[in-house]
């Protein structure tokens, strides 16, 4: 089935320093890709959704200088939480979408295994 | 705009159960309905899925039929297990994005 990859799985880090996600589909092409976070017990909130060679677009409610998101390629997808708080310890799961369909529904996502940030 | 309306647990059931997640979702357009399952401190994985009306998604065990006259897409398992223990999403697809209902716990008890 289609693979997508985090890294890292988990990050601890102090506040005010920034921390970089990555998500990659491994055997597939993404011209989209979404991040997510889930609070404990809670449902996922869609953050951003990534488009391969343009800029994100995030849901209501989401900084976009604090989360910034590049798509530089089909397979890769970044997650940069800037100056990062307290408040922002959460894990953080990104998914991508199969561009051509082709072993997938168009609408169907593949999920990451998620990434733990705790900032101290 | 689109919504998924899930059953609230936690669930909690004694092994060989009868397991039934509810989930209903907004009827606009032509959803692709899915189900995914949160293993602890895990992503999502895809359960199973159901693309149009009538049709019946099905893994490991777990069902769910598309209901377009009911707008429901519930999911049953005949038999839990122990390591069926984790959280479930029901899920509605559309071209811009996936949305989720709130998530069960379910608990499967030796």
């Amino acid at each position: 089935g289609a693979v997508v990859s985090q890294h890292p799985s988990r990050v601890i880090c102090k506040s005010g320093t920034s921390v970089k996600i990555e998500c990659r589909s491994l055997d597939f092409q993404a011209t989209t890709m979404f991040w997510y976070r889930q609070f404990p017990k809670k449902s996922l909130m869609l953050m951003a959704t990534s488009n391969e060679g343009s800029k994100a677009t995030y849901e209501q409610g989401v900084e976009k200088d604090k989360f910034l998101i590049n798509h530089a390629s089909l397979t890769l997808s970044t997650l940069t939480v800037t100056s990062a708080h307290p408040e922002d310890s959460s894990f953080y799961i990104c998914s991508a979408r199969d561009s051509r369909g082709t072993r997938s529904l168009l609408d169907e996502q593949f999920f990451g295994p998620g990434t733990r940030l705790t900032v101290l | 705009g689109d919504s998924v309306t899930q059953m609230e647990g936690p669930v909690t059931l004694s092994e060989e159960a009868f397991l039934t997640i509810n989930c209903t979702y907004t009827a606009t357009g032509y959803p692709s309905l899915f189900w995914y399952v949160q293993y602890p401190g895990e992503g999502l994985q895809l359960l199973l899925k159901a693309t149009k009306a009538d049709d019946k998604g099905s893994n490991k065990g777990f069902e769910a039929t598309y209901r377009k006259e009911t707008t429901s897409f519930h999911l049953e398992k005949g038999s839990v297990q122990v390591s069926d223990s984790a959280v479930y999403f029901c899920a509605r697809g559309s071209a811009r994005q996936l949305t989720f209902g709130s998530g069960t716990q379910l608990t499967v008890l030796p």
